[in-house]
């Protein structure tokens, strides 16, 4: 079964306000968290990761906490834009290779 | 930019036929991911290829479900005797180490009738 999931499966936001999509996961030994955005008709972008010997880690826009006493990491976008419009996956790294993906949560913008 | 590339971008089948997908990563890569997603769901792993070595198969694939990667360079994915259970996006990905950051196709969208 899953090793991650997420908690809720849509969420809408305003444009111009902050979005946070949360996730959780199983393993307690899980030490590599990756979130993916996923617009209509593309496959799956890279947006940021993070290790377990991180609590937060922050890219352009985006920002990524982990919380490993309760097993959850959630991505929040600051200023939500339009273009942020999309599936966002969260997925772990569970071999050197193989990732296993939570099932999504569809982001809308509203205008 | 020359990013992962995925043939055909959609094909519609009937049943029992055949069908094959192709993967041209980006250049440099040296692994190469396969990975299926059906609708409203996350990308599931299907197999992964390290050069022209393919070092596993998901349980996912059954034998109807081959996929290699000859020279190390492009690879294939071919579905024999198609059931309605495969129609699924078949998405491609690429890297050149190992982390979590895949540079994923834009995939194939099968559909079996």
């Amino acid at each position: 079964g899953e090793s991650v999931g997420l908690h809720l499966p849509t969420l809408s936001v305003q444009e111009g306000d902050n979005s946070i999509i949360n996730c959780a996961y199983s393993n307690s030994a899980s030490d590599y968290f990756i979130w993916y955005k996923q617009e209509s008709g593309k496959g799956p972008q890279f947006i940021i990761d993070i290790r377990s010997n991180m609590d937060k880690r922050q890219g352009q826009r985006v920002t990524v906490l982990l919380n490993k006493t309760v097993k959850h990491l959630s991505l929040q976008i600051a200023a939500t834009q339009p273009g942020d419009s999309a599936v966002y996956f969260c997925a772990e790294l569970v071999s050197d290779y193989k990732l296993s993906f939570g099932a999504g949560t569809t982001v809308t913008v509203r205008a | 930019d020359t990013g992962v590339s995925q043939n055909p971008r959609h094909k519609i089948t009937k049943r029992g036929q055949n069908v094959t997908f192709r993967c041209d990563p980006i250049s440099e890569h040296n692994r190469l991911y396969w990975y299926r997603q059906t609708l409203g769901q996350g990308p599931e792993f299907l197999t992964y290829f390290q050069n022209e070595a393919q070092l596993e198969k998901s349980r996912l694939l059954s034998d109807r479900f081959s996929a290699e990667r000859p020279k190390g360079s492009f690879s294939t994915l071919e579905i024999q005797r198609t059931e309605q259970g495969d129609s699924a996006m078949y998405l491609c990905a690429s890297s050149l180490s190992p982390s979590g950051e895949l540079f994923f196709g834009e995939g194939s969208r099968l559909t079996v009738l």
